[in-house]
């Protein structure tokens, strides 16, 4: 079965400090991959996405991802968190086969200002 | 922007009671997802569906059922709550492009289920 695998429950980090969040996927074949994020009190909502072509892709706030199909991995990254990012990510495939999506367990960040 | 409701934001329920959660979206989503969300455990896919009365099983759908009537709204029902059904239940929908790739999904605020 589809799996996403999320290496870190819990990060805690100082304002300013660099960020990547670890994440994994098992299905070898064509997938559509996501960092979702939720903020406080507030919706899920998309982060970045990768469907095909460039590997590096880039979302909203300063934050990007990377995409390595032999490592199976889609690594959330930002070089200078800040107190606001404060939230709980989600990493996401969608196997295109299967017609559905998974979701990883989530990893809450704490930003200490 | 895409707009996604639920009908309810905060709901306490009896063991046994019927409960129906409603979702709407207003953006001609062919897509539609029910999910719950526990700590820990992440989104887990209750059931899903890509068109009017059609639906699909997710990977949790016992004690679950739902409904497609309309394209613009999806509900989820709990024939009869139980205790292990207490949980944030987030409703999603996304569209399908012309290469037939599902897109993003598009989330709802969540509905906060309390079984008693």
């Amino acid at each position: 079965a589809q799996s996403v695998s999320q290496h870190n429950h819990h990060v805690i980090l100082s304002e300013a400090a660099s960020l990547e969040l670890g994440c994994n996927y098992s299905y070898g074949g064509t997938v559509n991959l996501f960092w979702y994020v939720q903020y406080p009190g507030q919706h899920l909502q998309l982060l970045l996405k990768y469907f095909s072509g460039d590997p590096l892709v880039k979302g909203i706030k300063g934050f990007e991802a990377e995409f390595i199909k032999s490592k199976f991995s889609f690594n959330l990254r930002k070089p200078s968190v800040q107190w606001s990012d404060t939230a709980e990510y989600f990493c996401a495939s969608y196997n295109t086969n299967a017609g559905k999506s998974t979701f990883g367990d989530g990893t809450t960040l704490t930003v200490k200002p | 922007d895409v707009k996604v409701t639920q009908s309810s934001r905060y709901l306490v329920k009896r063991t046994g009671e019927k409960v129906f959660l409603e979702c709407v979206q207003d953006m001609d989503h062919e897509n539609m997802f029910w999910y719950r969300q526990d700590p820990g455990l992440g989104l887990r896919l209750i059931y899903f569906s890509y068109d009017v009365k059609m639906k699909e099983k997710g990977d949790i759908p016992e004690g679950y059922s739902v409904s497609r009537e309309k394209k613009e709204r999806f509900s989820l029902i709990l024939e009869s709550a139980s205790t292990n059904q207490t949980s944030m239940y987030l409703c999603a929908s996304s569209f399908t492009t012309a290469g037939a790739r599902r897109t993003e999904q598009y989330f709802g605020p969540g509905t906060r289920l309390t079984v008693t």
